[in-house]
């Protein structure tokens, strides 16, 4: 299956700093990624829907200006977690699905996920 | 009432076990069903991936959709221990756009013992 890469895999950070959390599709173009958040044995939560070349669209309750996601190309998209506080501490995932037309339309591939710790 | 249940488990079982996970749903516009496995901190991996209602078999796995119920099931036969894992359902809507964004269930936790 398609690849999605995710980086850093793991970071840990001192409150009030911000920290950046790539995305890359590495075999094909994601018109759309998605972003997750996963708390401990909870199940992801949509944060928000990014589409390349327009701005995101996020999840009620998700602050858009503490996550700022950048989808810049049709490979890569970015999430940016603001003044990060200890409250931010999670697992981010990414999700990515392929231009219309691929097989399994509505497969989204993941990446390996982000865990950050916010001290 | 949530979207999607999902029994958390954690769900026990020998080695060579018949396992059954299910998801109930509430929103009737749910029309694709997936199942995901995710290992210890890392991403979901998509295992089967379903429309119709009806079973879909792919190797040891079995995934099985009752839209009139709305109940999903996936089966894993002659389970291993490589099996261990938590799996999530998810399902999405019809429409293209942003209903592609999935709604997960909580997760089962599984462990096959060897």
């Amino acid at each position: 299956g398609a690849v999605v890469s995710q980086h850093p895999s793991r970071v840990i950070c001192k409150s009030g700093t911000s920290v950046k959390i790539e995305c890359r599709s590495l075999d094909f173009q994601a018109t759309t990624m998605f972003w997750y958040r996963q708390f401990p044995k909870q199940s992801l939560m949509l944060m928000a829907t990014s589409n390349e070349g327009s701005k995101a669209t996020y999840e009620q309750g998700v602050e858009k200006d503490k996550f700022l996601i950048n989808h810049a190309s049709l490979t890569l998209s970015t999430l940016t977690v603001t003044s990060a506080h200890p409250e931010d501490s999670s697992f981010y995932i990414c999700s990515a699905r392929g231009s219309p037309g691929q097989a399994n339309t509505g497969e989204l591939f993941f990446g390996e996920g982000s865990r950050l710790t916010v001290l | 009432q949530k979207e999607v249940e999902q029994d958390p488990g954690p769900l026990s079982v020998p080695e060579g076990a018949i396992v059954s996970l299910n998801c109930t749903y509430s929103n009737s516009a749910f029309q694709y069903f997936m199942w995901y496995r995710q290992y210890s901190r890392k991403g979901p991996e998509l295992l089967m991936y379903t429309y119709s209602s009806g079973n879909k078999e792919d190797g040891r796995f079995t995934a099985q959709v009752d839209k009139s119920s709305k109940y999903i099931s996936l089966f894993i036969r002659d389970s291993q221990p490589s099996d261990s894992a938590t799996y999530l359902c998810a399902m999405r809507g019809l429409s293209g756009g942003s209903n592609y964004k999935l709604t997960f269930g909580k997760g089962t936790l599984l462990t096959v013992n060897p």
